[in-house]
């Protein structure tokens, strides 16, 4: 089956780095996105790794390891307009691209 | 603008009136998908489309139909709606078919008492 868990809420502080983790577990794994969700609004891609390591956008990372089926977004320098949801997707392939979402991590950014 | 829209973005409506959500896109995407998202559960797929007259169920499917006539056009039908498919409603929409990133429209509030 499919099954994707990260941590429900987080709080940080301005200024400082959060790591949000995500598992997943897939049959037809094909790429693993992340995505920032502001509330009241629609999804807005950040991420996307299908190859293990890190890549990095300015203030955000995100790490794959698909031997463990593992990620997580790194945030840096936080602000408080980072306060948002951010939703962990996986991709399958299995008879057709599905995307497949996680319930999302609440961020709490505090001054 | 590169965008996906959702009409209508709420409604509230009554157990067995049929409704169409409506979604288009003008980014030519071959690859639409309908979601609803409820508190704690995320978002769970109910049809997608890798292009036209080409659907298939996704995770929720149950009291909803999706029809693909069109590239751009992706309707979502309640026939009888039912308060359980109270929920927020998201279109999404990605170039290849399912291989990008998904463009989402700004979400569709329904009740249904």
């Amino acid at each position: 089956g499919q099954n994707i868990d990260q941590p429900t809420e987080m709080t940080a502080t301005e200024g400082a780095i959060v790591q949000i983790n995500c598992t997943y577990q897939t049959s037809g794994f094909n790429g693993l996105f992340w995505y920032q969700q502001h509330a009241g609004e629609a999804p807005t891609f950040l991420s996307y790794n299908v190859l293990d390591g890190l890549e990095e956008k300015g203030r955000f990372s995100s790490f794959l390891s698909r031997s463990k089926g593992y990620s997580y977004l790194l945030l840096k320098e936080l602000q408080m307009k980072d306060s948002a949801s951010y939703l962990c997707a996986v991709r399958d392939q299995t008879g057709g691209f599905k995307t497949i979402f996680g319930a999302g991590t609440r961020l709490f950014v505090k001054a | 603008e590169a965008q996906v829209t959702q009409n209508p973005r709420y409604l509230i409506t009554v157990t067995g009136k049929k409704l169409t959500v409506t979604c288009s896109q003008n980014m030519n995407h071959e690859y639409m998908s309908w979601y609803r998202q409820d508190p704690g559960l995320g978002l769970r797929q109910i049809y997608y489309s890798m292009n036209v007259e080409v659907t298939d169920k996704g995770d929720v499917p149950e009291g909803y139909k999706v029809s693909r006539k069109e590239k751009r056009n992706f309707p979502l039908i309640l026939e009888s709606p039912s308060p359980n498919q109270t929920s927020l409603y998201f279109c999404a929409s990605s170039f290849g078919q399912g291989a990008g990133e998904l463009f989402f429209g700004e979400g569709s509030r329904l009740t249904v008492l």
